[in-house]
């Protein structure tokens, strides 16, 4: 069935770095594009960061931009993310999300997301 | 930056109709989606481009948008249907997606 598992995710000390990963199964992944969507203790969700099917395009959130970066590998149906510079307020849970490739398509699957905390 | 509005809470009977709303600026011209979030789990989507219903998703939840409101109703609530409701929408002045920040659906 259609699947998306993340991990990578745990605790880390400010200013050091993480990477997460998203596992994708049961679909043509290099047919869409991917997100990551984080969602702090209690509160809401937020878009973190977007890359096309084939990679060529990618968009953060102002919170991220210059600290984290998304890739993705379609030879291993698997997304990424590379968080840099960590701060407390990037605690949250990790989730990553699929797209159809166009227009501002709904985010249709979602897996169960990681969970990242900045601690020292 | 582009801001979603939607109310805290919501409160209904069991049996009634529920209406979230989702206020932007001039949100009417965008394509608005709808999550739901239950404790504990993922989101779910249950409306997408204002008023398309995904496979799976029963007919009792229904979309609409005009002007600077956007509005997600579910019919004959459920205990099943307490949930977090997020509408989101693509700005693309910024490349960004936005999300609002959530309504807490209470059936009564």
């Amino acid at each position: 069935q259609v699947q998306l598992v993340e991990s990578g995710g745990g605790v880390v000390q400010p200013g050091r770095s993480l990477r997460l990963s998203c596992a994708a199964s049961g679909f043509t992944f290099s047919s869409y594009a991917m997100h990551w969507v984080r969602q702090a203790p209690g509160k809401g969700l937020e878009w973190v960061a977007l890359i096309s099917y084939d990679g060529s395009k990618k968009y953060y959130a102002d919170s991220v931009k210059g600290r984290f970066t998304i890739s993705r590998d379609n030879s291993k149906n698997t997304l990424s993310l590379q968080m840099n510079s960590l701060r407390a307020e990037d605690t949250a849970l990790y989730y990553c999300a699929r797209a159809p490739p166009f227009g501002n398509a709904a985010f249709d699957i979602w897996g169960q997301g990681t969970m990242v905390t900045v601690s020292s | 930056s582009y801001v979603l509005t939607q109310p805290p809470s919501v409160s209904v009977a069991p049996g009634q109709t529920a209406r979230i709303t989702c206020e932007g600026n001039n949100i009417g011209s965008e394509s608005v989606h709808w999550y739901q979030q239950k404790p504990g789990q993922a989101p779910v989507l249950v409306v997408s481009d204002d008023s398309d219903r995904p496979s799976g998703i029963p007919e009792r939840f229904s979309g609409s948008n005009s002007g600077n409101t956007a509005t997600l109703t579910i019919s004959r609530v459920e205990a099943g249907d307490e949930a977090d409701y997020y509408c989101q929408v693509w700005d693309p002045s910024s490349d960004h997606w936005v999300f609002g920040g959530g309504t807490k659906l209470t059936v009564l």
